[in-house]
């Protein structure tokens, strides 16, 4: 079983629509969560980090469950600037970035 | 934020040649680490590479295979030795967003392809 699993996409939605990313990780002890996104051909950059009780950025809303271990990212009223792939990152070790686990990574297309 | 450059962008190689890849940080930063992303594939973590020090491999990378240089706090070097065509990958390092965080911010990658 892989440590952090993904939707396996890609998700095409149309321009506007609501559209929801989850994912699951298998270490309980897990601290710290986060999505990255990835643009094509791009590195990866933070989108937001993950808080136990939720939080929101502007139309992206993330969500953690730490007892069914999964994770999720909400992204309302879609842009197509939104297009990209997004990651689920998992540190099972808050406080160091060498143990980060990152997710395969779920692939958005938003149409016009 | 840090500013993170990455030498090549890209290269085309023979197999059984190797690449040294550079990555430049605009600021100083204890911790840079090494990535690999195969096609369709997630980042795998390589090394950390530390200042004065031996770097630190992960499971399944080896020294011989990727040593890397760490000479100052802003700069690091990753060869690929011995290539094969299944080393064929983007490379990306990184540098922790602040001492003691854990989210990172990513260089714009090497993308090599061995023939």
């Amino acid at each position: 079983r892989k440590e952090v699993e993904q939707d396996p996409g890609p998700f095409n939605v149309p321009e506007g629509a609501t559209v929801a990313f989850n994912c699951t990780y298998s270490n309980s002890a897990s601290q710290s969560f986060f999505w990255y996104r990835q643009d094509c051909r791009k590195e990866p950059k933070l989108l937001m980090s993950v808080y136990s009780s939720g939080n929101e950025d502007g139309r992206f809303t993330a969500q953690l469950n730490r007892a069914s271990q999964y994770i999720s990212l909400l992204i309302r009223d879609s842009k197509l600037s939104d297009s990209a792939t997004y990651l689920c990152v998992v540190n099972p070790l808050s406080g160091s970035a060498r143990q980060l686990t990152f997710g395969s990574g779920t692939q958005l297309t938003v149409l016009p | 934020s840090a500013v993170i450059s990455q030498k090549p962008s890209r290269d085309i190689c023979q197999r059984g040649t190797s690449l040294t890849i550079q990555c430049q940080v605009d600021s100083q930063v204890t911790m840079m680490f090494w990535y690999r992303q195969q096609p369709g594939q997630s980042l795998t973590l390589i090394a950390t590479a530390n200042q004065g020090s031996e770097a630190t491999y992960e499971s399944g990378f080896v020294i011989d295979k990727f040593p890397i240089s760490r000479p100052n706090l802003t700069f690091s070097t990753l060869t690929v030795s011995n290539m094969s065509p299944e080393d064929s990958s983007i490379y990306l390092c990184s540098v922790e967003r602040g001492t003691g965080t854990d989210t990172q911010y990513f260089g714009p990658g090497t993308r090599l392809t061995v023939l």
